[in-house]
């Protein structure tokens, strides 16, 4: 059963970079089937999709947050990553890991999703 | 502001039938694009509740449908539980963005 969890720091400070980490168990990361994607949930709001990455590194990012954000993979280690720059309070919220059904023009659904972890932007 | 917009609250007696709304444009939905629902219990990851607009992972109850015309969608719940007191989003792709797109959120209540 495929099953994803993220991990890394829990507080960053404001300017700074947030760094995230998916580590996939239970099914290969390599599959052309799907794309693996960050999302996250400011306390108390909706979701927000981040972006999302093939397992060859092909990637589609939040317009509104392209300019501050990598994603990245690793299928070796069976992980992909997420790094959000000069981060702000606003940044706080628990981030999602997700498998992302794809398609050769776009990308669909999330299932399954990882516990989520929050990250605090705070001094 | 989200690009999907959903009702922010819905509410409904147990065993009777609520929709949920999830309204879109000519980028996204009305494109012809797929739309997704998700259950987010609190405290918990969202899970996948209906994909490609009508089709039930497996087991997810029947009770659960969705649909899809023109810009907008529908989720439908029959028999209401009070268990399906929580939240509800709904998601697709635009074009115009060139990527994923959720719905604001819809709390169901069960009176």
């Amino acid at each position: 059963q495929l099953q994803l969890q993220e991990s890394g720091p829990g507080l960053v400070k404001p300017s700074e970079t947030l760094s995230l980490t998916c580590t996939v168990s239970g099914d290969s990361i390599s599959s052309s089937t799907y794309y693996w994607g960050w999302i996250r949930q400011p306390p108390g709001k909706g979701l927000e999709w981040i972006g999302s990455i093939s397992h060859s590194g092909s990637t589609y990012y939040n317009p509104t947050l392209k300019s501050r954000v990598s994603i990245s993979v690793d299928t070796s280690k069976k992980q992909f990553s997420l790094k959000l720059s000069s981060v702000t309070a606003a940044d706080t919220a628990v981030h999602y890991c997700a498998r992302q059904k794809a398609h050769s023009y776009r990308v669909d659904w999330f299932d399954p999703w990882g516990q989520g972890t929050l990250v605090t932007v705070s001094s | 502001q989200s690009v999907l917009t959903q009702p922010p609250s819905v509410s409904g007696a147990p065993g009777q039938r609520v929709t949920i709304s999830c309204t879109g444009s000519s980028s996204n939905i009305g494109a012809g694009y797929d739309v997704h629902w998700y259950q987010q219990l609190p405290g918990t990851a969202p899970k996948l509740l209906i994909y490609d607009n009508n089709n039930r992972p497996s087991g997810v109850p029947d009770r659960f449908s969705g649909s899809k015309s023109g810009t907008s969608a529908s989720l439908a719940i029959t028999g209401l539980q009070a268990e399906d007191e929580t939240d509800y989003y709904c998601q697709s792709y635009d074009s115009s963005l060139s990527g994923s797109v959720f719905g604001g959120g819809t709390q169901l209540t069960v009176l």
